[in-house]
């Protein structure tokens, strides 16, 4: 069936180090891809989406590519900050037959001063 | 503009008691879904809706209740809580669109708590 998977966390950075952080997934036909992030005390936010192959989203310095070939959609940011330190959600959504939203476990970022 | 507001934020049950989570929307969403967030697991799906009088099964239904009687309106029954319920509740919403999901609408969330 349909699937996401995501690193575990968590994940500790020193402030303007790079950030990876690498997601998967499993899915028929063409889903859309997500990248949710929460932070503490608050809902899911969407935070960059992709729709097809090749795609690459972006918001607030964070981008992730549609890798159609090897099924990946890896968030990355050049240079993180300390409010960049939330939990970070991979998704997707399928309409091949019925709407499914898919979610991976999450990865929690910290990142330090 | 208020988005997915969900209500109460915060609750403590005694187990076997009953309750409702209210989810409200305004942004004429057809599907509307209901998550529980549990450390380690990320989001499980409850229930979900594609429009008003339609709802299906999630992932983890048993032992909560759904309706959709309105587009703006999905309410959360939990029948009888049990201490396995305490968690995170998320009430989500979106556009439907074919040919391509788009993205999710968040509440804030409500924090459960069964003694």
């Amino acid at each position: 069936g349909d699937s996401v998977t995501q690193m575990e966390g968590p994940v500790t950075l020193s402030e303007e180090a790079f950030l990876t952080i690498n997601c998967t997934y499993t899915a028929t036909g063409y889903p859309s891809l997500f990248w949710y992030v929460q932070y503490p005390g608050e809902g899911l936010q969407l935070l960059l989406k992709a729709t097809k192959a090749d795609d690459k989203g972006s918001n607030k310095g964070f981008e992730a590519t549609y890798r159609k070939e090897t099924t990946s959609f890896h968030l990355e940011k050049g240079s993180v900050q300390v409010s960049d330190s939330a939990v970070y959600f991979c998704a997707l959504a399928t309409t091949s037959g019925t709407y499914k939203y898919i979610f991976g476990t999450g990865t929690r970022l910290k990142v330090l001063a | 503009n208020a988005g997915v507001t969900q209500t109460p934020k915060f609750q403590v049950l005694k187990t076997g008691q009953s309750m409702t989570l209210q989810c409200a929307q305004d942004m004429n969403h057809e599907y509307m879904s209901w998550y529980r967030q549990d450390p380690g697991m990320g989001l499980r799906l409850i229930h979900y809706s594609v429009g008003a009088g339609i709802t299906d099964q999630g992932e983890v239904p048993n032992g909560y209740n759904v309706s959709r009687s309105t587009t703006e309106d999905f309410p959360l029954r939990l029948l009888s809580a049990a201490p396995s319920q305490t968690s995170v509740y998320f009430c989500a919403s979106s556009r439907l669109r074919t040919g391509g999901g788009l993205p999710q609408h968040f509440g804030d969330g409500t924090r459960l708590s069964i003694l």
